[in-house]
């Protein structure tokens, strides 16, 4: 397997763009996460989703974050609109409560720079 | 509620010193431990688990931990650091029943030098 695979893995914008990092998670897995990683607050947990299903989404930090799982194999995280305090290292990762024991398998990240 | 606790958020060694990184957590039911490691500029990649069984357990490049659940803690050990070793050091705790996500620690930075 190629792994948990996001794209871009860079991203710089322009305050106020509209900014969407995607997500492909290892094939089999039921749960997906997205991170956010910043030398202030460290690694936080934005939302999770199992079989596509938002389950906890009470780390996005606004309206202006929203994620989606329209189905197994694909998960977008996007910002509208963006602002610079939003520049960071964004995770994706996967797991499988029953194959990994919720053993979570990390993408590379997109680093996210917003001007 | 579950929580992880690491106890330092920096750490320096000097090269072929041994290491100890802390780590406890906080639940009130079973669970599965893990240790990741990031290294600059990359994604967080497993370093070993504990699910059952033996309470010391063993990883790559050298490193094992070792459940305590008297004392609800699983620190990790390498008797003979690397300057690779230098990374950030993430323990995590899931609820064996639980959704399926992970608490995270705030982190470890281990630096080796020469």
């Amino acid at each position: 397997d190629a792994g948990v695979i996001q794209s871009p893995r860079h991203e710089v914008t322009e305050m106020g763009q509209e900014v969407t990092l995607r997500c492909k998670p290892i094939s089999g897995h039921d749960y997906l996460f997205w991170y956010r990683q910043t030398m202030m607050r460290g690694l936080e947990l934005l939302i999770y989703f199992n079989n596509n299903v938002p389950i906890d989404d009470s780390g996005m930090p606004e309206d202006r974050f929203s994620a989606k799982m329209p189905n197994a194999s694909f998960s977008t995280l996007k910002i509208q609109p963006s602002e610079p305090r939003d520049s960071a290292v964004y995770f994706c990762a996967s797991s499988s409560r029953g194959v990994t024991y919720n053993e979570q398998f990390f993408g590379p990240g997109t680093r996210l720079t917003v001007l | 509620a579950q929580s992880v606790t690491q106890l330092d958020s920096q750490v320096p060694v000097f090269e072929e010193a041994p290491v100890e990184l802390r780590c406890n957590y906080s639940s009130s039911v079973s669970v599965y431990l893990f240790w990741y490691v990031q290294y600059p500029n990359q994604g967080l990649q497993l370093l070993l688990k504990y699910l059952s069984g033996s309470t010391l357990v063993k990883g790559i490049n050298g490193f094992e931990a070792e459940f305590n659940k008297s004392q609800t803690s699983f620190h990790l050990r390498k008797p003979s650091d690397h300057i690779s070793d230098t990374a950030e050091y993430f323990c995590a705790v899931s609820d064996r029943g639980s959704q399926g996500n992970l608490i995270f620690g705030k982190g470890t930075k281990l630096s080796v030098k020469p």
